[in-house]
C-alpha cells in the first residue's frame, strides 16, 4: 500500500511569489490534513479537508489556503510568500472521523525555501 | 486549549542504554495521545498511540508507553537503545475525531556507541 506523498520535495521560492503544494493520501483515506513545521513553532496544524469540504483550521493568516478534489488528493497554496514562510509542510492523511479510529499517517513532506 | 510539553530538548544515552522520554499534556477531557519519531529530512513516523483501556501500550521498534492520568503524563519507554533510535521524538495529543493534533517540542535523542 503506497504511503503519503507529497510534492515537491524541494522547492526555492522569492518573497511574493505565490506557491502551491500537493498531496496524495494513502488510498482509500478521506481526510487530509497540512501541518506547518519550523524550528522557532514546532509542528503547527494547519487545516483539514474531509470529503473535498475544509473540516478545521488553524491559526494561519488567509494567505494560506488548500483545497481537496472528488479523488482525495489536496493542494495548498500559500500567497505572497513571506521569509517566515520557509518550513517544511507535512501533509497527513487519515480514514475516518471516527472517535479512537483516527490516526494520522504523514508524508515525508515539502522543504520551501523563501528567499 | 489543549497543549504538551516535552520537558528535555535533548538527550543523550548510550546505546544499549534504556531510554524514557518525558511528555505531559493537558487537556479537558479524555485524551488521545501519540508518539511520532521524525529522522532528519523526514516526515514524521507513528510509534504508538492511547486512545483508550490498558495504560501500557505497545508500539513499533520496542517502544512502549505508559498512560497516567493522575500525572498526566504520557512516557516514551525502551529497555535498551539502538544507534538508529537516533533522532527527534514528539509527543502529541488529540481529541480522536478529527485531525487537529497539539505536538510537543519535540526531544532530539542523540545515541553514542
Amino acid at each position: 500500500k503506497a504511503g503519503v506523498t507529497q510534492t515537491p520535495r524541494y522547492l526555492i521560492k522569492t518573497r511574493g511569489q505565490q506557491v502551491t503544494l500537493s498531496c496524495s493520501p494513502i488510498s482509500g483515506h478521506r481526510s487530509v490534513s497540512w501541518y506547518q513545521q519550523t524550528p522557532g513553532q514546532g509542528l503547527q496544524f494547519l487545516f483539514e479537508y474531509f470529503s473535498e469540504t475544509q473540516r478545521n483550521k488553524g491559526n494561519f493568516p488567509g494567505r494560506f489556503s488548500g483545497r481537496q478534489f472528488s479523488n482525495s488528493r489536496s493542494e495548498m497554496n500559500v500567497s505572497t510568500l513571506e521569509l517566515g514562510d520557509s518550513a517544511l509542510y507535512l501533509c497527513a492523511s487519515s480514514s475516518t472521523g471516527t472517535p479512537g479510529a483516527n490516526v494520522l499517517t504523514f508524508g515525508a513532506g515539502s522543504r520551501l525555501t523563501v528567499l | 486549549a489543549q497543549s504538551v510539553t516535552q520537558p528535555d530538548i535533548h538527550i543523550t544515552v548510550s546505546e544499549g542504554a534504556s531510554l524514557e522520554l518525558r511528555c505531559n499534556y493537558s487537556y479537558g477531557a479524555t485524551p488521545y495521545l501519540f508518539w511520532y519519531v521524525q529522522s532528519p529530512g523526514q516526515g514524521l513516523q507513528l510509534l504508538l498511540k492511547y486512545f483508550s483501556g490498558d495504560t501500557l501500550v505497545q508500539g513499533i521498534k520496542g517502544f512502549e508507553a505508559e498512560f497516567k492520568r493522575s500525572q498526566s503524563s504520557f512516557n516514551l519507554r525502551k529497555p535498551s537503545v539502538h544507534w538508529s533510535d537516533a533522532a527527534e521524538y514528539f509527543c502529541a495529543v488529540g481529541d480522536g475525531t478529527a485531525s487537529k493534533l497539539t505536538f510537543g517540542t519535540g526531544t532530539r535523542l542523540q545515541v553514542t556507541l
